[in-house]
């Protein structure tokens, strides 16, 4: 079965560091999405992107936060420099158009910020 | 602006016991509903979802929902839960349009005790 791949599955770093988090959708999906997800809530859209395009980024902090899919396969997300609340779970997911086409989620990266 | 509230954030119960988990929304526009499961340290699986139709609509792992319009309301229901199913539940919401952009409810912590 198809799944959407993100790696790590856990990351530990201090702050002030750099971290980069990768996700590959299921093939074929051309709408990629990064969640955040705080312990104890629900996930936030980050950004979207359909195919290499940035769609909406409204709620990445982008004084220190940066989103890729140069190839619009793949898609990388850094944090630099990370900070103590960034401690979160990221959540990659794919869907394989824009419209009226649900979302698959992959098993999420969960970062600790020391 | 659309939101979602999940009136209880932790519900617990006993094996064999029926079960409902509460969710109400509010939006401006008409809506698509969903509600994911998430496994401890894993990413969000669907349960189910109400596009347009019936008002009951049957999900996986023997959970169905119920969409009431004029009280905003997309409850969770199972009529006989196992251990298994303890985990956090989500409502969440899309447009018509971009199912996959998704506002999600703060979660409910489903504990099945036997």
């Amino acid at each position: 079965e198809a799944e959407v791949a993100q790696s790590p599955r856990y990351k530990i770093t201090e702050k002030s560091q750099a971290v980069a988090f990768w996700c590959d959708p299921i093939s074929g999906h051309a709408t990629l999405y990064w969640y955040r997800q705080i312990l104890g809530q629900g996930p936030e859209l980050l950004v979207q992107f359909q195919d290499e395009s940035v769609v909406d980024d409204s709620q990445l902090p982008k004084d220190r936060f940066s989103a890729e899919r140069l190839k619009g396969v793949d898609s990388t997300l850094k944090i630099q420099p990370a900070e103590l609340g960034d401690s979160a779970m990221y959540l990659c997911a794919s869907s394989f158009q824009l419209r009226n086409t649900e979302a698959f989620f992959g098993q999420g990266t969960r970062l600790t910020v020391v | 602006a659309q939101s979602v509230t999940q009136l209880d954030s932790q519900v617990p119960v006993f094996e064999e016991a029926p079960v409902e988990l509460r969710c109400n929304y509010s939006s401006s526009v008409s809506v698509y509903l969903f509600w994911y499961v998430q496994y401890p340290n894993q990413g969000l699986q669907l349960l189910l979802k109400y596009l347009s139709g019936s008002t009951l609509v049957k999900g996986i792992n023997g959970f169905e929902a119920e969409f009431n319009k004029s009280q905003t309301s997309f409850h969770l229901r199972k009529p006989s839960v196992h251990i298994s199913d303890t985990a956090e539940y989500f409502c969440a919401v899309s447009d018509l349009i971009e199912r996959g952009k998704l506002i999600f409810g703060q979660g409910t912590e489903l504990s099945v005790k036997p």
